[in-house]
């Protein structure tokens, strides 16, 4: 079975364009989890989904960041504009709530420079 | 709210000795799950080993084993035998199955080898 899949693998920019993360979480699964990464604040949770509903956007940093679950099957987190301190590794993961025991899985990340 | 706390930023182990990380949770909650992930330099998040906190015999997975302590609060890692691809940040996770399916991860440590 395919895992959870994120695009690009890498990104480099510069500072003030945008940025446009994509994930496609796994077929049935009901949770999606935006996720960053940095060597000072560990790993971030951003925004999560329930049946592409955003339940809770607290840890979004600022306006500068949006993300869309449009349909079940893709999601997009998008950085505008970009800044130096957004770089760091993004992490997207999915779950399902009927299977209480499972854990998320994880895409392998985007690691994310702005220049 | 649900707190993780893994104390030891860095450990390091002798090859093929026993090496043992630890976490602490904070919760009300009588039943919810634990993992520990391990995050190798790829950056892949891999799900090493779960626990379903109403199961009192501890979960093990060939090398991996936890001592799940539910009266402290405490679910620490026991890596046997330890290998060079062992190297690794691990991750220590808490879910509540029931409301929103959020994770709550710890901070992470830093796992060296020593050959």
């Amino acid at each position: 079975d395919a895992g959870v899949i994120q695009s690009p693998r890498h990104e480099v920019t510069e500072m003030g364009q945008e940025v446009t993360l994509r994930c496609k979480p796994i077929s049935g699964h009901d949770y999606l989890f935006w996720y960053r990464q940095t060597m000072m604040r560990g790993l971030e949770l951003l925004i999560y989904f329930n049946n592409n509903v955003p339940i809770d956007d607290s840890g979004m940093p600022e306006d500068r960041f949006s993300a869309k679950m449009p349909n079940a099957s893709f999601s997009t987190l998008k950085i505008q504009p970009s800044e130096p301190r957004d770089s760091a590794v993004y992490f997207c993961a999915s779950s399902s709530r009927t299977e209480a025991n499972q854990p998320q899985h994880f895409g392998d990340g985007t690691r994310l420079s702005i220049l | 709210a649900q707190t993780v706390t893994q104390s030891q930023p860095e450990m390091s182990v002798q090859e093929a000795e026993t090496v043992t990380l630890s976490c602490t949770y904070d919760t009300s909650e009588s039943d919810y799950y634990l993992f520990w992930y391990k995050q190798p330099p790829s950056r892949q998040m891999i799900l090493v080993i779960r626990q379903e906190a109403y199961k009192q015999q501890n979960a093990t997975e060939n090398r991996f084993s936890v001592n799940f302590q539910k009266a402290a609060k405490s679910f620490s890692l026991k890596i046997s035998d330890s290998q060079l691809g062992d190297a690794a940040m691990y991750f220590c996770a808490y879910r509540r199955p029931l409301t929103g399916n959020q994770f709550y991860f710890g901070t992470g440590t830093s796992l060296t080898v020593i050959p």
